[in-house]
């Protein structure tokens, strides 16, 4: 069965620090894992898509994401946060008949 | 520019109304979806379409109704048989990739937030 928890619900960095949004995951095979923003009363964003190929996935706006296999794990990074990152996120594994969706990390980048 | 459009961006509902919220796309694509979001959860799937004249269940499709009569819509009612209805609803779609859900991301639209008067 398929499944994703994102480990924080909330995380708060300052402008120009690093940023990481940490998602785990459970895949009874091979999964597609997904990436996507959301800004207040808007939709969903693609940041970036991890589908077997390289391990590293760098997706826009400066973001990227690394499949560790052998952690279950997909986390977000960013080298330097801006003001414009500020957000929820949202990590997403594909299963059989679905998405899963994890419950969102809300970045919070302080001036 | 291609996307898809949702309307209306707010909707209230009054006990025991039907109401219907309108979902676009100029995108093409085969698959459409919708999702409902609630305060601190993920989204959850209420029903899908890959095509034309057919449509799925999702996760929690009780007390909602969907119709695919064309490739560019796929309207979503909330019915009165919806208890608790006050939610951010989100439409999506996807080209299908050899199957409904996989590595083809969907396509968001900007939501219609509902609420109960």
């Amino acid at each position: 069965a398929q499944s994703v928890t994102q480990l924080d619900s909330h995380v708060s960095v300052s402008e120009g620090t690093p940023v990481l949004l940490r998602c785990n995951y459970s895949s009874s095979y091979s999964p597609s894992l997904f990436w996507y923003v959301q800004h207040p009363n808007k939709g969903l964003q693609l940041l970036l898509k991890y589908t077997s190929a390289a391990t590293l996935v760098k997706g826009i706006n400066g973001f990227e994401a690394e499949f560790k296999k052998s952690e279950t794990s997909f986390h977000l990074t960013k080298p330097s946060a801006h003001m414009s990152d500020a957000a929820e996120y949202f990590c997403v594994v594909t299963g059989a008949n679905n998405l899963f969706f994890g419950t969102g990390t809300r970045l919070t980048v302080i001036p | 520019d291609g996307g898809i459009t949702q309307s209306p961006k707010y909707l209230f509902r009054k006990e025991g109304q039907n109401v219907t919220l309108s979902c676009e796309q100029n995108l093409n694509h085969d698959a459409m979806y919708w999702y409902r979001q609630d305060p601190g959860q993920g989204l959850r799937l209420i029903y899908y379409s890959q095509i034309v004249n057919d449509f799925q269940k999702g996760d929690i499709a009780e007390g909602y109704s969907v119709s695919r009569e064309k490739k560019e819509s796929f309207p979503l009612t909330v019915t009165s048989a919806q208890k608790n209805p006050t939610a951010f609803y989100l439409c999506a779609s996807s080209i299908i990739g050899g199957r409904v859900f996989s590595n083809q991301p969907q396509h968001f639209g900007d939501g219609t937030r509902l609420s109960i008067l």
